[in-house]
């Protein structure tokens, strides 16, 4: 049973581009969460999705950032017009249920984004 | 504001050398908490949710503890394989499914 699958593992773009990020949830679960980490710093909470809708996104900066998670496929984390600031490592998170009440979540191993 | 900080930040050891690592938390209905390892490149990795005070749970070299305060990560003579940074996080009564996390503590064991 693969685990939570992101990728790409590495992602460089130049200011102004588009970044996209993937995926794939552990085999089961429902319920995917994004967080983003940057250097020196906690990881803190983006967005939180079942298929097909997005539970909570008070975490997602109001410009140049969304998420998506179809009914088919990875979920989609996307960032329009990367900016020097947003150069950081991204992290997926799966669970089978509502985390807060019995499991942690099972992490993926992240995408790092570089902004030149 | 809700809010949960680790301390020290950072914590080297030799060998064989028991200690503690602390998370103190503020937040407003605490529904669990949360204790992960993270070593650099990859993701973090879950070890224990505790849920209410008085709780306490063990994996191997590894004994966390809860109060209505704080949670306390005991390790009992550390390997250099212990070495990696300890996240906490919490989730509570508002929270639709995200976590607060601490910034964690750098472990280093020296062998």
């Amino acid at each position: 049973n693969a685990g939570v699958m992101q990728n790409p593992r590495h992602l460089v773009r130049r200011r102004g581009q588009e970044a996209r990020l993937r995926c794939s949830p552990m085999k089961g679960h429902s319920h995917v969460y994004w967080y983003r980490q940057l250097p020196e710093e906690g990881l803190k909470f983006m967005v939180y999705l079942q298929k097909e809708n997005i539970i909570d996104e008070s975490g997602m900066p109001k410009e140049r950032f969304s998420a998506e998670f179809p009914k088919e496929g990875p979920s989609i984390l996307r960032i329009q017009q990367v900016v020097r600031g947003d150069s950081a490592a991204y992290f997926c998170a799966s669970s089978p249920q509502f985390a807060g009440t019995l499991h942690g979540y099972t992490f993926g191993s992240g995408t790092r984004l570089t902004v030149v | 504001e809700d809010q949960v900080t680790q301390s020290p930040e950072a914590l080297r050891l030799q060998e064989g050398e028991s200690s503690s690592l602390n998370c103190s938390y503020t937040v407003s209905g605490l529904r669990g908490l949360f204790w992960y390892r993270q070593d650099p490149g990859k993701g973090p990795e879950f070890l224990f949710t505790l849920y209410s005070a008085g709780e306490e749970k063990e994996k191997e070299r590894l004994k966390a503890t809860l109060t209505k305060k704080e949670s306390f990560l005991h390790i009992t003579a550390p390997k250099p394989e212990d070495s990696a940074t300890y996240l906490c996080a919490v989730s509570w009564g508002g929270s639709q499914g995200n976590l607060i996390f601490g910034k964690g503590t750098k472990l280093s064991v020296k062998p």
